[in-house]
């Protein structure tokens, strides 16, 4: 079963700072690595799916990157805002089933006015 | 857009009752998925059905059953409610065979047994 670790637990910053943080995965057998995003009260949304090493995905102030080789990938928001404020969480998938995806217990963002 | 409903954001239920929670997704997805939260760990799968009638146990799977009798619907059964049972619920849908695709989930079930 894949160990997905995520860092920091939590986080606050600024409004206005930028900020990343980082998914860590068993890199044997990667097939997928996704993130979400999920604000109190609200359902996850997803943000990004990666496939291949090497991969850079963006979506506003946004981007993540993915480094299936060494297995971890990073999530970068640039000039955080207050409604940036979430739990931020990866799910790594091992094999082409979807039953293997396996999530991380999340970093919790809070960005102060 | 995308819309995954569950049928219940809170419910209070008893020891040994039999509890149904309710999914339903209108975007015609193949898979759906139920999973549970608690605090300091990752979103467990419980079950995932990825067409009608069919499933397939997940990490979790012990104390829950599932039913899927139409391809737009996805219910957990806890056979016989336990303290243990009280958490976050949250449903989920995607398309595809494969892990490719994101997950779209509803809103959760805040499930409290007593």
């Amino acid at each position: 079963i894949l160990n997905v670790e995520q860092s920091p637990q939590s986080l606050h910053v600024q409004e206005g700072d930028s900020t990343n943080f980082t998914c860590s995965f068993p890199s044997s057998n990667f097939y997928a690595l996704h993130w979400y995003r999920w604000e109190t009260a609200k359902s996850p949304e997803a943000l990004f799916v990666m496939t291949l090493n090497g991969d850079e995905k963006k979506k506003g102030r946004i981007s993540a990157t993915l480094n299936t080789k060494e297995g971890y990938s990073y999530l970068y928001i640039k000039g955080s805002q207050p409604e940036d404020s979430a739990t931020y969480l990866c799910a790594s998938m091992e094999g082409y089933n979807n039953n293997d995806m396996r999530f991380g217990a999340g970093t919790r963002l809070t960005v102060k006015p | 857009d995308v819309k995954v409903t569950q049928s219940s954001r809170y419910l209070v239920k008893r020891t040994g009752e039999k509890v149904f929670l309710e999914c339903v997704q209108d975007m015609d997805h193949e898979n759906m998925f139920w999973y549970r939260q608690d605090p300091g760990l990752g979103l467990r799968l419980i079950y995932f059905s990825y067409d009608v009638k069919m499933k397939e146990k997940g990490d979790i799977p012990e104390g829950y059953s599932v039913s899927r009798e139409k391809k737009e619907r996805f219910s957990l059964i806890l056979e016989s409610a336990s303290t243990n049972q009280t958490s976050m619920y949250l449903c989920a849908s995607s398309s595809g065979q494969g892990g490719d695709q994101p997950q779209h989930f509803g809103d959760g079930t805040r499930l409290s047994i007593l």
